[in-house]
């Protein structure tokens, strides 16, 4: 089955950009999602890529897609404190609705 | 509007309570699913509706019983449920569901912070 991995922490000073990675292994993937978990709140959808695309940008969210590599990253410009949450990645295939998720990154800005 | 509701926010239950979680949502959509999340764990997917019948249950136990009353509202029951079963419950739902050949991005609720006592 599909398996996706992300790293577990990052932090970044307030005003540089992130950078989150994510790797997954079924290269039939069709979808690729990042969503923002803060803290006791649901998932709030940031972006998404279809699998045709390499890249999509979105306001500071860039996204960045290796399908050759199964390599997805999310950059967010100009980083701020309320960007302080747990992102997740998370791949579908097209023949079902499953998603599978990573394990999270945990984004900390500091002042 | 891409709105999942959820209700309630906050649910404490003994294990020997019958409770229901309930979800809502009026954009049409016709897949809608439960996960169950864990702190500092990704969600974990429970069961989906397409169409208002369950076409996936991820082998949960019986004491969690899924219902769909109608394309907008699915509800889950709770019963006897132990104290390893507290969690953040989510709801999602998408735009459509398994018979058609694409899939579609899933809008999740605030989720239910259920805690057994």
């Amino acid at each position: 089955g599909e398996d996706v991995e992300q790293s577990l922490f990052l932090s970044v000073r307030e005003g540089d950009s992130s950078v989150i990675n994510c790797t997954y292994t079924d290269s039939s993937s069709t979808y690729l999602y990042w969503y923002k978990q803060e803290p006791g709140a649901g998932l709030q959808l940031l972006t998404y890529i279809f699998s045709n695309m390499d890249m999509k940008q979105d306001q500071r969210l860039t996204v960045l897609l290796n399908k050759k590599d199964k390599h997805l990253s999310l950059r967010i410009a100009d980083t701020q404190t309320g960007d302080s949450a747990i992102y997740f990645c998370a791949a579908v295939k097209a023949a079902g609705n499953k998603l599978t998720f990573g394990g999270g990154t945990r984004v900390l800005v500091k002042p | 509007d891409t709105e999942v509701t959820q209700t309630p926010k906050h649910l404490v239950m003994g294990m020997t309570n019958k409770k229901s979680l309930k979800c809502e949502q009026h954009m049409g959509h016709r897949a809608m699913y439960w996960y169950k999340q864990k702190a500092k764990k990704p969600p974990e997917l429970m069961f989906v509706y397409s169409y208002e019948k369950l076409s996936i249950n991820e082998s949960v136990p019986s004491r969690f019983s899924p219902e769909c009353p109608n394309s907008s509202l699915l509800n889950l029951h709770l019963h006897a449920l132990q104290p390893e079963d507290s969690a953040l419950y989510l709801c999602a739902s998408s735009q459509e569901g398994m018979r058609l050949a694409n899939t579609d991005t899933q809008y999740f609720g605030p989720g239910t912070r259920l805690t057994v006592l």
